[in-house]
């Protein structure tokens, strides 16, 4: 159990272009899930808390409306890129705590966009 | 607040050999600590996780970690390492009341030689 899927896995876009992510909890509810970016040989940087229902909390310093936020059910949460440019290139990643049990974060197997 | 320090950016073996990953925190509150594995272009796998209860921690793949209160450290060890556990390696913490975002260490690359 407590499988994470994101779609699509790779995806190469013209800048200007708005790419969207899918990040879904196959198998549990999610009143929760994260967005983290990666870049290279570095750690994973929290990028926003999406809550089912409401609007999503961003981390200081990411542009809400470059990178919307859309967590319309218990079992998904949409990533947006908008307007994407070549420096928004990274693997993004999901992740998803169950509902009433927060311990442990359930990570999806990453989105590496690349923007040209 | 929590910090997270992975002592060693990379960490070289032989196959079959020991490894241990350190990993040190601060908090000023109780915590949860965790170990992650990332293989290339994949999300992030837990490998284990210590909530309470018994220090010694044991994961998948013949991973174990131990808790260390006093030293505030949760190093990550294996007795005999194979080539697919060439990886990236991540310690996180976070408190174990209120905000359930872990923070993450920078990572440590474990590579395995034949």
């Amino acid at each position: 159990g407590a499988v994470v899927s994101q779609h699509p896995s790779w995806v190469i876009c013209k800048s200007g272009t708005s790419v969207k992510i899918e990040c879904r909890s196959l198998d549990f509810q999610a009143t929760t899930m994260f967005w983290y970016r990666q870049f290279p040989k570095q750690s994973l940087m929290l990028m926003a808390t999406s809550n089912e229902g409401s609007k999503a909390t961003y981390e200081q310093g990411v542009e809400k409306d470059k990178f919307l936020i859309n967590h319309a059910s218990l079992t998904l949460s949409t990533l947006t890129v908008t307007s994407a440019h070549p420096e928004d290139s990274s693997f993004y990643i999901c992740s998803a705590s169950r509902t009433g049990i927060q311990e442990t974060q359930y990570f999806g197997p990453g989105t590496r966009l690349l923007v040209l | 607040a929590q910090s997270v320090t992975q002592l060693d950016s990379q960490v070289p073996v032989f196959e079959e050999a020991p490894v241990e990953l350190r990993c040190n925190y601060s908090s000023s509150v109780s915590v949860y600590l965790f170990w992650y594995v990332q293989y290339p272009n994949q999300g992030l796998q837990l490998l284990l996780k210590y909530l309470s209860g018994s220090t010694l921690v044991k994961g998948i793949n013949g991973f174990e970690a131990e808790f260390n209160k006093s030293q505030t450290s949760f190093h990550l060890r294996k007795p005999s390492v194979h080539i697919s556990d060439t990886a990236e390696y991540f310690c996180a913490v976070r408190s174990s009341g209120g905000s359930y975002i872990p923070t993450f260490g920078r990572g440590t690359s474990l590579i395995v030689h034949p």
